[in-house]
């Protein structure tokens, strides 16, 4: 079965760090692009970003409210997605979703896991 | 940034019924391959979102097939040929053309 499972959420003081992990299974994780989405209470979906497979080099691209705090990384080796998160604010609160493409077609999504950011 | 407009924002159906979702993109979807880099999802109750359609007319797998996307450039369709009970929920359109990629506001569907 394919599947994503995040973890790592919880609660923290805005200005701290957290690094929200994803582990893939039932596919060739190294083959895809994956990306992050985040759902604010309320809300729709919000694109994070995404970092390419290896064969397109790894690349990464972020929106830009996160642009410069959030890093996306990958160890296809382990078939782990990682969102390391840095200087978080109040409005980084949300559900964080890990998700397999990038661009179009974001054909699976895991169940997501809770950020909350607050003194 | 792409702006994407969904109308309606609210939906009643009555089961058996068709619906129909409009999604509009400030600027064109349409790629030089030919592929309009538009996906729609639906996020039912207490789920993750979930992939129906994509590249525009596209059905992800195991999606049944009353449901289709049609439309090019900036106008684009979600029908559902007949609703459902298990239907209900949100949909949204998202963009894929350019990032950051974005969503619609939703579409509420809700049973009569």
């Amino acid at each position: 079965e394919v599947q994503l499972v995040e973890s790592g959420g919880g609660l923290v003081k805005p200005g701290r760090s957290l690094r929200l992990s994803c582990i893939a299974s039932g596919f060739i994780f190294g083959d895809y692009h994956m990306s992050w989405f985040r759902q604010a209470p309320g809300r729709g979906p919000e694109w994070v970003g995404f970092i390419r497979s290896k064969v397109y080099g790894a690349t990464t691209d972020y929106a830009a409210s996160v642009k410069g705090r959030f890093t996306i990384s990958r160890d296809d080796s382990k078939s782990f997605l990682y969102l390391e998160m840095n200087s978080l604010k109040t409005e980084d609160t949300a559900v964080y979703y890990c998700t397999r493409g990038g661009g179009y077609g974001i054909d699976v999504w895991g169940q997501g896991t809770t950020v909350t950011v607050s003194s | 940034d792409i702006v994407m407009t969904q109308s309606p924002l609210s939906l009643p159906v009555t089961p058996g019924e068709p619906a129909r979702i409009s999604c509009r993109s400030s600027q064109s979807l349409l790629r030089s391959n030919g592929y309009n880099y538009l996906d729609w999802y639906v996020q039912k109750p207490g789920q993750s979102p979930q992939l129906l359609i994509y590249l525009g007319s596209n059905r992800a797998s195991g999606v049944p097939d009353r449901f289709s996307g049609s439309g090019s450039g900036t106008a684009f369709t979600l029908k559902i040929s007949r609703v459902e009970a298990e239907d209900v929920g949100v949909y949204y359109c998202m963009q894929g053309q350019q990032t950051p990629y974005t969503f619609g506001q939703g579409t509420k569907l809700e049973i009569k």
